[in-house]
């Protein structure tokens, strides 16, 4: 039981290119996140995907797009990388849904650094 | 929407002693409000939740408390040990059953 897996772990960009964060858990959770983690801000929730199918903005989606392609499966995607965007970015899920909210399992992480 | 703000931003505590790490919350709707522990270079770990209709909670040394009516709730962690020198998240569930989180607390426990 492997639980939230994300992938890369750590990768460095040059700004304006693009790149896809992977996300997979084997729960059966109904809902997906996409937090990022900087130094002193705590973890700000980008987009999130309440069940499949559906996906919605968070605090910060501004050069962010997301798709959560199956129950198991969210992605992120950055389509022109900006300095801006270093950080750690954390994939989460949890079985809330309409009948209740739960707790978060995160992922591991990916470092991302921008230049 | 929601905001959680969490106090202090770092604790010091000499091993043994007490640790409280305190939130508030200004959507009087919140009803769950989960803690985590992130340590360096890890992932968030969920350590203990509580829910509206409960005021207190215990896990072993670590106890949460509610008062829904001020809109804090609190960490307290006991006979700390260096195991538990950390970041410590709060957090409370807004509308579409997504949690948003406090600033964060680093706690060092000093042997």
């Amino acid at each position: 039981n492997a639980g939230v897996t994300q992938t890369p772990k750590f990768q460095v960009l040059k700004t304006g290119q693009s790149m896809t964060l992977q996300c997979a858990q084997d729960m059966n959770h109904n809902s997906m996140y996409w937090y990022r983690q900087d130094p002193g801000m705590g973890l700000r929730l980008i987009y999130y995907s309440a069940s499949e199918g559906t996906t919605d903005k968070g605090e910060v989606p501004n050069g962010y797009n997301v798709s959560r392609l199956n129950k198991r499966e969210f992605s992120l995607r950055l389509e022109s990388a900006a300095p801006s965007q270093t950080s750690v970015y954390f994939c989460a899920s949890s079985p809330s849904s309409g009948q209740g909210v739960w707790g978060y399992t995160f992922g591991s992480g990916t470092r991302l650094t921008v230049v | 929407g929601e905001n959680v703000e969490q106090h202090p931003s770092t604790l010091s505590v000499q091993e043994g002693d007490s640790a409280v790490i305190k939130c508030t919350y200004s959507d009087s709707a919140s009803n769950y409000f989960p803690w985590y522990k992130q340590e360096l270079g890890k992932r968030p770990q969920l350590i203990i939740d509580i829910r509206s209709n409960v005021g207190e909670k215990k896990d072993q040394r670590i106890a949460v408390t509610l008062n829904k009516t001020a809109k804090h709730f609190s960490l307290h962690i006991t006979e700390t040990q260096p195991e538990d020198s950390a970041v410590y998240f709060c957090a409370a569930n807004a509308a579409g059953n997504k949690l948003t989180f406090g600033g964060g607390t680093r706690v060092l426990v000093k042997p």
